[in-house]
Formats: C-alpha cells, sequence, structure tokens
C-alpha cells in the first residue's frame, strides 16, 4: 500500500451537475476525513469517519454534499447540482487510531474539481 | 470567535539561515498542535506533533515549541535549503473531548533563496 489515493484526480463540470469522489485510504487507517482547499487557504475540515459510523459534519457543509464509506474501506464525497463556488481542491486524509494517542493524518493528493 | 493566524505573506529567508514561522490561535483549547508542508498541487505532508504538555519537540533540522499561555506555536528550520520553499501549516484539535477534528491555518509560504 502507497498510500492515501484519490479518482479523478481533475474533475470539470457544468454548473448543476452532480459529481462523485472516490478515496481510497491506507488500508489499516480506520479514519477518513474529506477537506476542502482553495487557493491561498489551508484545507477546511468538512467531514470525518471512523470506519463506516460518519462521526461529524462541518456546519459549512450543505445538503448538496454527502459521504459515505461504506463497509469502513473506501469513501466517496458526492456534490450534487454544483455551483461555480464548490471549485476547489477536495482532499482526502486517513489515520489510525492504536489507542496510543492521535496520530498524523496522511493525505492523498487531492480532486482538483473545477465548475464552470 | 475562533481562529488560527499563520504569517499570511511569503517569508523569503537566505541559504543556511534558520525559518522561524509562527501560528497563533485564538479560542481554542486544543491538546497538541501539528505543523504539515504543503507543495504546490499536492496534499499536506505530516512534519512534527507537538502536545499540549510539551513545550518542544525537534526532528532533524526541524524544531516545534508549543506555548499554551501564549497560544502560540512556533516552527523552526534550521540550516534552511531552497528544497525547504513550500507552504508550511499548522493544525490544531478543537479541544473537545473525543473528537478528532482537525482545524488548520492559512498556511506560510516559504522561500529559501540560494
Amino acid at each position: 500500500d502507497t498510500g492515501v489515493s484519490q479518482d479523478p484526480r481533475h474533475k470539470i463540470t457544468k454548473r448543476g451537475q452532480n459529481v462523485t469522489f472516490r478515496c481510497d485510504p491506507i488500508s489499516e487507517h480506520n479514519r477518513l476525513y474529506w477537506y476542502r482547499q482553495t487557493l491561498g487557504q489551508g484545507p477546511e475540515f468538512l467531514t470525518y469517519f471512523q470506519n463506516e459510523a460518519q462521526l461529524e459534519k462541518s456546519r459549512l457543509l450543505s445538503d448538496r454534499f454527502s459521504a459515505e464509506r461504506p463497509k469502513g474501506s473506501f469513501s466517496t464525497l458526492e456534490i450534487q447540482r454544483t455551483e461555480q463556488g464548490d471549485s476547489a481542491m477536495y482532499l482526502c486524509a486517513s489515520s489510525s487510531n492504536t489507542g496510543q494517542g492521535v496520530y498524523e493524518q496522511f493525505f492523498g493528493p487531492g480532486t482538483r474539481l473545477t465548475v464552470l | 470567535s475562533q481562529k488560527i493566524e499563520q504569517n499570511s505573506e511569503a517569508l523569503n529567508i537566505q541559504e543556511g539561515k534558520t525559518a522561524t514561522l509562527t501560528c497563533n490561535y485564538t479560542n481554542y483549547s486544543p491538546a497538541y498542535l501539528q505543523w504539515y508542508r504543503q507543495d504546490p498541487g499536492r496534499g499536506p505532508v505530516f512534519l512534527l506533533l507537538i502536545r499540549e504538555n510539551e513545550k518542544e519537540k525537534r526532528k532533524e533540522r526541524l524544531k516545534v515549541t508549543f506555548d499554551t499561555t501564549l497560544k502560540q506555536s512556533l516552527f523552526h528550520i534550521t540550516a534552511s535549503q531552497p528544497a525547504d520553499s513550500a507552504t508550511y501549516l499548522c493544525a490544531l484539535d478543537d479541544g473537545r473531548s473525543g473528537t478528532y477534528k482537525y482545524i488548520f491555518g492559512t498556511g506560510t509560504r516559504l522561500k529559501v533563496l540560494a
């Protein structure tokens, strides 16, 4: 396992279309995070899972956004009825909980979304 | 309101000098703070984690300090090299028990001049 992977790397869509992104975390990691990052800003928390349970969602995440992590493995992030303001880099990260404390997040390369 | 502030302007230093980046936070009580490096078009890469009961942490040419009274972390790169040029992000937990949500600063862009 070489790390966190995301697919696609780039997505161009027209306003109003739905898009879905996939994230494959490091296999033994039980926590998975989604972030959004715009130019000149740090990653902005969207949601995270522990195994298959979605434990927290940002208040910034409108009802057009939904994320799933079936079976606690890969995750998908869907954006419905995309808007130009959704254009950003969508980052996925995973981390493990060994019970010994907090561990760092391993990030994927991101999916760059452009909404025309 | 809660916020995390990092030097918004780019930091330019000469090769071989020590770079010092700051991370200040307001209205958080984090249990730990992390530093990440991000290169253009790539995801952040973890560098160091420091806990609230630790004053200083070192890893090779990197040093992090954490002052919970000042609500500040300093990140130092000694003997800097052009390859250290990147954006550096600090991240902290929001202090709530049982949550693993991380909040990132806006990052500081470092450029090391040869």
